[in-house]
This record gives structure tokens, C-alpha cells and sequence, in this order.
């Protein structure tokens, strides 16, 4: 079964600073998707990446797939404190209406 | 526009105990309908998905099960639960097989 694998676990960074979270995973990825999570809530869903080196942009929040569509890395520049929360990125399985998660990247902003 | 609501928000249960939740979703008809559970520290596990009435498909062997009575309603049981059901519970939906899933607010339920 296909397995993603997300890093680094936590993350604290200092307001105005940029990060990478990264997810790979163990199988082609069909489809990618980012979301974020509120900290006791619900998962709010960033942006869906499909096609090998295709980059999505959201605010300060970017994310990419790789080329051989097996890792994707989100990106955030100028952090804010609003940033605060757990990231995940999901992937569907190859028979369609699952979708798998990560364990999620815990990320701190300092103000 | 399209909302999902899930309840109770909230719940402290003794070990043995039986569990319902209920996740009923508005502004769409047919929806695929799923059940997540988050522990502590871990990621999402897919516990169950339906794509209809009735049509249940089960990801992980356990004393959980889920129904689904109406189009848009799904419900997460247990007869008896067990400390290691402790978790935040999360339901969603999408209108496809593939795509955007909505979830609802999550309930973060304690088993003593």
C-alpha cells in the first residue's frame, strides 16, 4: 500500500523567516494535495498538484511536484504567525476515492 | 453552498461504553463520505468511505463500524469502545472519486 512520508515532523521558526516541509512517497503520486490544519480542527485544503514539475502558489505558500511525481515540498516565505498549524499532504490511491495522509508537519512561528 | 456538520464535538465515554457520532452534509446530493481518525502525534487513518446509501467499505479491522441511512448522513458506532479508540474523529466529503476533500469540525473523543 502507498505510504507518504512527511519532514521534518516539527518545525519552529522565527516570524518573517522562510521553510520547506516535504512529503515523499512510496508510490507514483496520481494526484498531491496540500492541506492545513488548525490545531482541534478541521483540515482547511491549500492547493492540488497533478502534473510531474507542476508549482501552485497561494499567498506566501507555495508547493511543487517533483518531476518523477514521488515528492512534493510546500514552501512558505516571510512566515507569520498565522501560518501556525499542522500541514498534511494527501495523496488519492490508485483506485480512486481514498485519499491517504501523511503524519502531518507541526509548524511554530515566533513572533 | 455546501456544509458538513459533525457531532458531538466533544465526548468523554467510559471504556466499554457504546459510541455514536453523526456527520450529516447540506448543499450537495450523492456525496462520497468518509471517516478519518487523527491520534495523538500521528497522521490521518482512513477508517471507513462510502459512495452510497447503504455502501460501506471498511479500511481498518476494528470494533468501529459506520452506516449510512440517508444520502447525506453518516454515522460512526461503536458497541463497545476501547481506550485505544481515543482520538479526533474527522468526517468529509467530496463529490467525486477524486478531488478537494471537505471536512467537518472534528470530534475529539476521550475514552477513560
Amino acid at each position: 500500500s502507498q505510504e507518504l512520508e512527511q519532514s521534518p515532523q516539527s518545525l519552529i521558526v522565527q516570524e518573517g523567516k522562510n521553510l520547506t516541509i516535504n512529503c515523499t512517497s512510496s508510490k507514483t503520486l496520481y494526484g498531491l494535495y496540500w492541506y492545513k490544519q488548525k490545531y482541534g480542527e478541521g483540515l482547511i485544503f491549500l492547493m492540488m498538484l497533478q502534473k510531474g514539475g507542476e508549482e501552485k502558489s497561494h499567498e506566501k505558500i507555495t508547493a511543487k511536484l517533483d518531476e518523477k511525481k514521488q515528492q512534493s515540498s510546500l514552501h512558505i516565505t516571510a512566515s507569520q504567525p498565522s501560518h501556525a498549524g499542522i500541514y498534511l499532504c494527501g495523496a488519492e490511491n490508485t483506485g480512486g476515492f481514498k485519499t491517504i495522509f501523511g503524519a502531518g508537519t507541526r509548524l511554530f512561528v515566533k513572533a | 453552498s455546501q456544509t458538513i456538520h459533525q457531532w458531538p464535538a466533544t465526548l468523554v465515554q467510559p471504556v466499554g461504553s457504546p459510541l455514536s457520532l453523526e456527520c450529516t452534509v447540506e448543499g450537495t446530493s450523492n456525496p462520497n463520505l468518509y471517516w478519518y481518525r487523527q491520534a495523538a502525534g500521528r497522521g490521518l487513518q482512513l477508517l471507513f468511505y462510502s459512495v452510497g446509501i447503504g455502501q460501506i467499505s471498511s479500511e481498518v479491522p476494528q470494533n468501529l463500524s459506520a452506516s449510512r441511512p440517508q444520502d447525506r448522513q453518516f454515522i460512526l458506532s461503536s458497541k463497545k469502545l476501547l481506550l485505544s479508540d481515543s482520538g479526533f474523529y474527522l468526517c468529509a466529503w467530496t463529490a467525486g472519486n477524486t478531488g478537494e476533500l471537505f471536512f467537518g469540525e472534528g470530534s475529539r473523543l476521550t475514552v477513560l
